[in-house]
């Protein structure tokens, strides 16, 4: 069965410090992989999808930035974070071949900057 | 692009009443319409998605409706329970190929004992 990882859990970081954070998944290959943002009490906010390795949407310029050096890998960064950076951050994905279970989520990633 | 008006943002219920969500898209083209349940700091979840080919489609005590001309679909909630309070995302996509899902902003649902 397929499983999503994503780490950590909660994260409270400075402003201006960088930003790493990682989602793998297991038990498929070439899926979607997507990063949404979630502000307190606010939707999903769409970052980042990739459709294969090194392929990267961005759907939000900003100074956040994304990488997939694997094909069940993807890595949401940043070198400097900004306060408005805080929020929920998700990753997720698709089998679009198959195509038959929408979307999965990863666990979240709380991120307060302070 | 999409465009994902989901309403109400917020509803209150009595135990055992129904609760309906409705939303709306703009592009004609989309053909897969999922419906997320998100308990407070937990993951969105899927819970029921419904594919352009059929109006209707049901899974105990919840149900989506579809109306492709109108481009508006509906999740329903019978006999709500304490249980089902969460907030409730609509999305819109196509339901092959390399495509993303739009949400609506979501709808807080609160279900009084």
């Amino acid at each position: 069965s397929q499983t999503i990882h994503q780490w950590p859990a909660t994260l409270v970081q400075p402003v201006g410090s960088p930003l790493s954070l990682e989602c793998t998944v297991e038990g498929t290959s070439n899926p979607n992989l997507y990063w949404y943002r979630q502000a307190a009490g606010r939707g999903l906010q769409l970052l980042f999808y990739s459709v294969g390795i090194g392929q990267i949407s961005s759907e939000v310029p900003q100074n956040l930035s994304a990488s997939r050096p694997q094909d069940r890998q993807f890595i949401l960064s940043s070198k400097k974070l900004l306060l408005s950076d805080s929020g929920f951050y998700l990753c997720a994905w698709y089998d679009p071949v198959r195509a038959y279970y929408g979307y999965t989520f990863g666990s979240g990633t709380r991120l307060t900057v302070v | 692009g999409e465009n994902v008006e989901q309403h109400p943002s917020t509803l209150s219920v009595q135990e055992g009443d129904s609760a309906v969500i409705k939303c709306t898209y703009s592009d004609s083209a989309s053909n897969y319409f999922p419906w997320y349940k998100q308990e407070l700091g937990k993951r969105p979840q899927l819970i029921i998605d419904i594919r352009s080919n059929v109006g209707e489609k049901k899974d105990q005590r919840i149900a989506v409706t579809l109306n492709k001309t109108a481009k508006h679909f509906s999740l329903h909630i019978t006999e709500t329970q304490p249980e089902d309070s969460a907030v409730y995302f609509c999305a819109v996509g196509l339901a092959s190929g390399y495509s993303t899902l739009t949400f609506g902003k979501g709808t807080m649902l609160l279900v009084s004992p």
